[in-house]
């Protein structure tokens, strides 16, 4: 059981670049979001998914798409990167609305 | 939009002090929760609040959910080197994992040994 898998755990990226930032989860979670954290911001929603095939916005979502073909994987698309998404990148998933159980994150930073 | 807030933002402890930190939101909230980020770490889950008025203790943390259902805290007793972390509350409005759950910018909480 590995719980909520993230990778990269690093990446660089030039401004203008696209990336797919990657979270799994088994443990057949229906409920997945992505949260970025800045300091002093606490964490802040990007997109959620409720199911598969269902998707919607968070608190920040310009910049970003999401699509949830399966439960196990939400990926996250960064379609041009800018250097205001420098950012550490949390996936989640829970069982319903229970706690959150978090990957280990994911640093990008943009230049 | 909903807010939660959280105060103090930093607070630094000798070790044996206790320390509590306060969580309020700007609307009523069906549950809380809290979790727990070790620094370079990822936020790991430490209970859910969902009654008016509940309280809830793990070994030396005491949580508590208000009457008003509006807003929390979280104490430690006589803290150790262990307890060094920030603290987020986060609340959720609804009862299903379709409303979306809101994080507080956390406390970060030092302790001197």
């Amino acid at each position: 059981n590995a719980g909520v898998t993230q990778t990269p755990k690093f990446q660089v990226l030039k401004t203008g670049q696209s990336m797919t930032l990657q979270c799994a989860q088994d443990m057949n979670h229906e409920y997945m979001s992505w949260y970025r954290q800045d300091p002093g911001m606490g964490l802040r929603l990007i997109h959620y998914s409720v199911g598969a095939g269902i998707t919607d916005q968070g608190e920040v979502p310009n910049g970003y798409n999401v699509s949830r073909s399966t439960t196990e994987d939400f990926p996250l698309r960064l379609l041009s990167a800018a250097p205001s998404q420098t950012s550490v990148y949390f996936c989640a998933s829970s069982y319903g609305p229970e706690g959150y159980t978090f990957g280990s994150g994911t640093r990008l930073t943009v230049v | 939009g909903q807010q939660v807030m959280q105060i103090p933002q930093y607070q630094h402890v000798q070790e044996g002090e206790d320390f509590t930190t306060y969580c309020n939101s700007s609307t009523t909230l069906s549950n809380i929760q809290w979790y727990k980020q070790r620094p370079g770490g990822h936020p790991v889950f430490l209970i859910q609040l969902v009654k008016s008025g509940e309280v809830k203790k793990q070994k030396r943390l005491t949580f508590q959910f208000g009457e008003a259902k509006k807003n929390s805290s979280l104490h430690i007793t006589a803290t150790q080197t262990t307890d060094v972390g920030t603290y987020f509350c986060a609340g959720r409005r609804g009862q299903t994992s379709y409303d979306k759950v809101i994080f507080g910018p956390g406390t970060s909480l030092s302790v001197i040994p």
